[in-house]
């Protein structure tokens, strides 16, 4: 079985200050970890995805995450807020096999105050 | 753009109707998959198809139904329709190979609005 819990259902970050957005997961095999954006009234986009290879993955638009196998974590980081970034984020694992299952988080909204 | 195309965009009907929504995958992936997102649900996984057959079945409700159909496009049916079934779809697709990483792409969604 495949889970995945994300921390905070809402953070709220200083334009220029540093994001972090956490995302615990349980799997029974070698995941695929992903992060995904998405904007108000818009369809989900991928941010970055760990694929067994690198364990630190840049994404676009300057996030980052860590895969932590011993922590079960992937938590997204990006130094420095932009008032672009604020939406909605989605930590997502998969499980390759023959149909390939897919668990989606329950979402974290990030406000950026000016 | 993902490849993904969703239609139509957005659909405004009333209680009891029946409507339904058409998903085109990208070239060449085999997998479909059906998302609802409302306000107080979140984002909900209702149904999966892969090269036509149905793989995994998430939280979907009985007057909803779905296909895939020979050249992997998709459709997703729903009938009786309740005030509570507003909400955008988002239609997904992936390859699912054996080499595949398992990365989803989404369509811009079909808004429904049930009056």
């Amino acid at each position: 079985a495949q889970s995945v819990t994300q921390l905070d259902s809402h953070v709220s970050v200083s334009e220029g200050t540093p994001v972090l957005l956490r995302c615990n997961y349980s799997s029974s095999y070698s995941p695929s970890l992903f992060w995904y954006v998405q904007h108000p009234n818009k369809g989900l986009q991928l941010l970055l995805k760990y694929t067994s290879a690198a364990t630190l993955v840049k994404g676009i638009n300057g996030f980052e995450a860590e895969f932590k196998k011993s922590e079960t974590s992937f938590h997204l980081t990006k130094p420095s807020a932009h008032m672009s970034d604020a939406a909605e984020y989605f930590c997502v694992v998969s499980e390759r096999g023959g149909y390939q299952k897919v668990t989606f988080g329950t979402g974290t909204k990030l406000q950026v105050i000016p | 753009d993902s490849g993904v195309t969703q239609t139509p965009k957005h659909l405004i009907t009333a209680t009891g109707q029946r409507v339904t929504l058409r998903c085109s995958p990208r070239s060449g992936d085999l997998s479909v998959y059906w998302y609802q997102q409302s306000l107080d649900q979140g984002l909900q996984f209702l149904i999966q198809y892969y090269n036509g057959e149905e793989r995994a079945k998430g939280n979907i409700l009985e007057r909803f139904s779905a296909q895939q159909f020979p050249d992997l496009h998709s459709e997703l049916n729903l009938s009786s329709l309740e005030l509570g079934d507003s909400a955008l779809y988002f239609c997904a697709s992936s390859v699912v190979t054996g080499g595949d990483t398992g990365e989803l792409f989404f369509g811009e969604g079909s808004r429904l609005t049930v009056l």
